[in-house]
């Protein structure tokens, strides 16, 4: 089935740890995106990329890197200089142009002990 | 960016149509509405969405405002499985691509 894969659902990391959040997709979608939930509250906006070998930063990304070197694939790091990594974290992919909506995958739910 | 504006909660009786009204007073003429749902804990998911005229599929109805500074999402009958937040976004196209900003949306719960 086409989809957006986010491994893993669940994610358990050390205080000053990197660590990486895997999103694949085979809807063959040009752009990707990298959003964050905290409790209660709506998504925000880490990175996007339209295009392999290009990322913008969003609202929020200090503590964050991405790289996009496949067109399938857009791994989020979450740094040690994040203060507060502890939330759900959710891929999206689209067409690059026109008004086709966003699609997203299940999220990953990132703690740190 | 466009802003939206949403009652944070909302009620319906099970089998009633369920209306959730959204403010976008500062929309582009260029500038589409996307109205998502998010169960808990689940990814977002993609009801519906539209330019000016109204759109209707097999999950919900989008009726926007002949000026455009608001819409309403109508769910014909609602079941206990809508219960969700639901999203009204307006899509911002910059240089640099398009992306989705998000509110709090409102919490839609569906009562037997």
């Amino acid at each position: 089935d086409g989809g957006i894969t986010q491994s893993p659902k669940y994610l358990f990391r050390k205080e000053g740890q990197n660590v990486t959040l895997s999103c694949e997709q085979n809807l063959n979608h040009d752009a990707m995106y990298w959003y964050r939930q905290d409790p209660g509250q709506g998504l925000r906006l880490i990175y996007y990329s339209q295009i392999v070998n290009d990322f913008q930063k969003g609202d929020i990304a200090e503590g964050y890197s991405v790289s996009r070197e496949k067109k399938e694939s857009f791994p989020l790091t979450v740094t040690s200089a994040q203060k507060n990594p502890t939330a759900f974290y959710l891929c999206a992919s689209r067409p690059r142009g026109g008004n086709q909506p966003q699609h997203f995958g299940d999220g990953t739910r990132l703690s740190i002990l | 960016d466009a802003k939206t504006t949403q009652p944070p909660s909302m009620d319906c009786a099970e089998g009633r149509a369920a209306n959730l009204p959204c403010n976008h007073s500062t929309i582009s003429g260029n500038e589409y509405v996307y109205w998502y749902r998010q169960i808990h804990s689940q990814g977002p998911q993609y009801i519906i969405h539209g330019l000016k005229n109204n759109e209707t599929n097999e999950m919900a109805s989008l009726i926007i405002t002949e000026d455009r500074k608001s819409s309403t999402l109508i769910l014909p009958h609602a079941t206990l499985r809508d219960t969700a937040v639901y999203y009204c976004i307006v899509r911002v196209q910059e240089t640099s691509g398009s992306r989705l900003t998000f509110g709090e949306g409102t919490q839609l719960t569906v009562n037997p």
